[in-house]
């Protein structure tokens, strides 16, 4: 069964500082997604990419936050500048098209802590 | 502003029953829906999806209908077992995106 691979899978960071966060989709799949999971709270929409750009981003997703597809199969999340708030579980996932197709799939997550 | 309601308080039933869970929508008017199951500390995982212009869906032991007049999705597992005992998520489904709801946990006791 194809994986949706995320690293590291804990990340603990002094706020103020840099974070990226890596995710290899599966491998045919075209749509890349990020989301995040405050502890205890709904899985929240971040980003959506397709083509090498963003389809569509949602308001958490401010100039703090970027994406990048710099290779065939990675695709990160770079956080700038963290905040104590941004720390949440962030779940990478991928699906064969968009609209009215497919499930997506999910990676097993980045626990994000900032202190 | 747009809405999505599952129930937050927790489900118990017994081993064997049929467990039933509600994901109601307000301000949306999804193409699809979908449902995961997400075991904690883990990543949603995808079960179902039904389109708007379908009633039910199933698969296994697991029936989703939908009901775009009512704004209402009901999921159903069927001759539930302990292993079923998870969190499900249901998400609404737009062009560039899903939109999750915050989830239904189910515990389901031998």
């Amino acid at each position: 069964e194809p994986e949706v691979t995320q690293t590291p899978s804990h990340q603990v960071t002094q706020m103020g500082q840099e974070v990226i966060l890596r995710c290899v989709p599966i491998s045919n799949h075209l749509y890349f997604y990020w989301y995040r999971q405050i502890l205890g709270q709904k899985v929240e929409f971040l980003v959506s990419f397709y083509n090498n750009e963003i389809s569509e981003k949602s308001e958490i997703f401010d100039d703090q936050f970027s994406v990048e597809r710099p290779d065939g199969s990675n695709f990160t999340l770079k956080i700038r500048s963290t905040k104590l708030e941004d720390s949440a579980m962030y779940f990478c996932a991928s699906s064969e098209a968009r609209g009215q197709g497919h499930g997506y799939t999910f990676g097993s997550g980045t626990r994000l802590t900032v202190v | 502003s747009q809405k999505i309601e599952q129930n937050s308080e927790a489900l118990n039933i017994q081993e064997g029953k049929t467990a039933t869970l509600t994901c109601n929508y307000t301000n949306y008017s999804p193409a699809y829906l979908q449902w995961y199951r997400q075991d904690p500390g883990r990543g949603p995982v995808f079960l179902l999806l039904i389109r708007e212009n379908e009633k039910e869906k199933r698969k296994e032991r697991l029936k989703v209908t939908f009901d775009t007049t009512l704004k209402q999705s009901l999921f159903h597992i069927t001759a539930s077992q302990p292993a079923d005992s998870a969190t499900y998520l249901c998400a609404l489904g737009g062009y560039q995106k899903v939109t999750f709801g915050t989830g239904t946990k189910l515990q389901v006791i031998p």
